[in-house]
């Protein structure tokens, strides 16, 4: 198993739709990133967490939130898709005194 | 605030040829600093990276980068490439509250 794996992997939805990705580790990393990736712009931040009970805000967080239901697990949601949106979506873990990042594999999701 | 720059959107090389990627960063105080492999369809893979010390570093795939304080540099080298090195690749740096900050990324092509 992927020590940081991403479902679904693909997705299409509809405009106004309500859709959640998921995200799960098994590296026991605290922290916990939800990035964004569009042709040209590379990577940026949506949000992150560095435990539990710690959520902190990236610099793109307008439409998207998230959850960490568990040290392993970090959800994000848009609450209602738009379709410029429709990008690829990466989570990361890193150790906090590691600074370096695990990827997973993304998530392609297209928002019609 | 921190801020990464590749120069170059698109590189190409001939196989076995040598390679670099340039890489600048700004950013106030020691960089953390870092270069991603992301090949297509997958998440991003740690090559190497720079915490102190030795200016040149090496990287997983034959891969090493320098370092250059003075140029605000850390540009990634090979010496010979292979057609599996085609992908995208992207620089980091860390900065403070535990997040990185990636360039646009630089997409390297193989020519036979």
């Amino acid at each position: 198993d992927a020590d940081v794996t991403q479902t679904p992997r693909n997705r299409i939805t509809k405009t106004g739709k309500r859709i959640m990705l998921e995200c799960s580790q098994t590296k026991g990393h605290d922290r916990m990133y939800w990035y964004r990736q569009d042709p040209g712009l590379g990577l940026r931040l949506i949000y992150y967490s560095f435990d539990v009970k710690d959520i902190n805000k990236g610099e793109i967080s307008d439409g998207y939130s998230v959850s960490r239901q568990a040290q392993a697990k970090f959800s994000l949601s848009l609450e209602s898709a738009i379709p410029n949106q429709t990008a690829l979506y990466f989570c990361a873990t890193s150790d906090a005194g590691a600074y370096d990042y695990t990827f997973g594999s993304g998530t392609r999701l297209t928002v019609v | 605030a921190q801020s990464v720059t590749q120069p170059d959107i698109h590189i190409t090389v001939s196989e076995g040829a040598s390679l670099e990627l340039r890489c600048n960063y700004s950013y106030g105080a020691t960089p953390y600093l870092f270069w991603y492999v992301q090949s297509p369809g997958q998440g991003l893979q740690l090559l190497l990276k720079y915490f102190s010390g030795d200016t040149l570093v090496q990287g997983i795939k034959g891969f090493e980068a320098e370092f250059k304080r003075s140029q605000s540099s850390f540009n990634l080298r090979k010496p010979s490439v292979h057609w599996s090195d085609a992908a995208e690749y992207f620089c980091a740096v860390y900065a403070n509250a535990g997040k990185s900050t990636f360039g646009d990324g630089t997409t390297l092509t193989v020519k036979p």
